[in-house]
């Protein structure tokens, strides 16, 4: 399996553009996560599903944050309008059933520039 | 309140000495598990080990165990015989309650192995 697969790595885009990260699970796994991590915050969860129903949206920090996942092979976290303060790595992860002892299996982030 | 701390913001390590990253924890549920992940520069995140509340014995993969001292709520990660690759940030984490949500983070410690 390939595992996690984000795109894009990188994103550099202008305050006020709309930009969609998007995030291939690994297949069969029926939870995924959207974290943001930052120097100031660590690495925080933002949003996840199962079977592709959104559970728990607390961690999006604003309205300008949306995540979706249409299928069980394919999510998007969307910023709209973007700010410089969005700025930051941004993993997606997903992992199989719901054992406490389940790792999540995380992809290689992409990296937002706002500017 | 914080769940889980990294009170070790960063630490010097000669190569082939054993290291050992603090961690303590929070929570008042009585079934947790904890994890640790490595980030190397490249930015992914490794799963490395996990420990149960229930488990009775220290886990152990490879150079990698784990000291758990449940009363204190501490799972220290101890690496044996350090090289230079494990140079990296190292993340606990914990998952509690019913076990389906995501991962909550510490802040980590940048481990520096040195020749």
């Amino acid at each position: 399996d390939a595992g996690v697969i984000q795109s894009p790595r990188h994103e550099v885009t202008e305050m006020g553009q709309e930009v969609t990260l998007r995030c291939k699970p690994i297949s069969g796994h029926d939870y995924l996560f959207w974290y943001r991590q930052t120097m100031m915050r660590g690495l925080e969860l933002l949003i996840y599903f199962n079977n592709n129903v959104p559970i728990d949206d607390s961690g999006m920090p604003e309205d300008r944050f949306s995540a979706k996942m249409p299928n069980a092979s394919f999510s998007t976290l969307k910023i709209q309008p973007s700010e410089p303060r969005d700025s930051a790595v941004y993993f997606c992860a997903s992992s199989p059933g719901t054992g406490m002892n389940t790792e999540a299996f995380f992809g290689q982030g992409t990296r937002l520039t706002v500017v | 309140a914080q769940k889980i701390t990294q009170t070790q913001p960063g630490m010097f390590v000669q190569e082939k000495e054993a290291v050992t990253l603090d961690c303590t924890y929070d929570t008042s549920d009585p079934s947790y598990g904890l994890f640790w992940y490595k980030q190397p520069s490249s930015g992914e995140m490794i799963f490395l080990i996990y420990q149960g509340s229930y488990d009775q014995q220290n886990a152990t993969e490879g150079r990698y165990s784990l000291n758990f001292q449940k009363a204190r709520k501490s799972a220290n990660l101890v690496i044996s015989a350090s090289q230079l690759g494990d140079s990296a940030m190292y993340f606990c984490a914990m998952r509690d309650g019913g076990g389906a949500d995501g991962l909550t983070f510490g802040k980590g410690t940048h481990l520096i192995i040195q020749p």
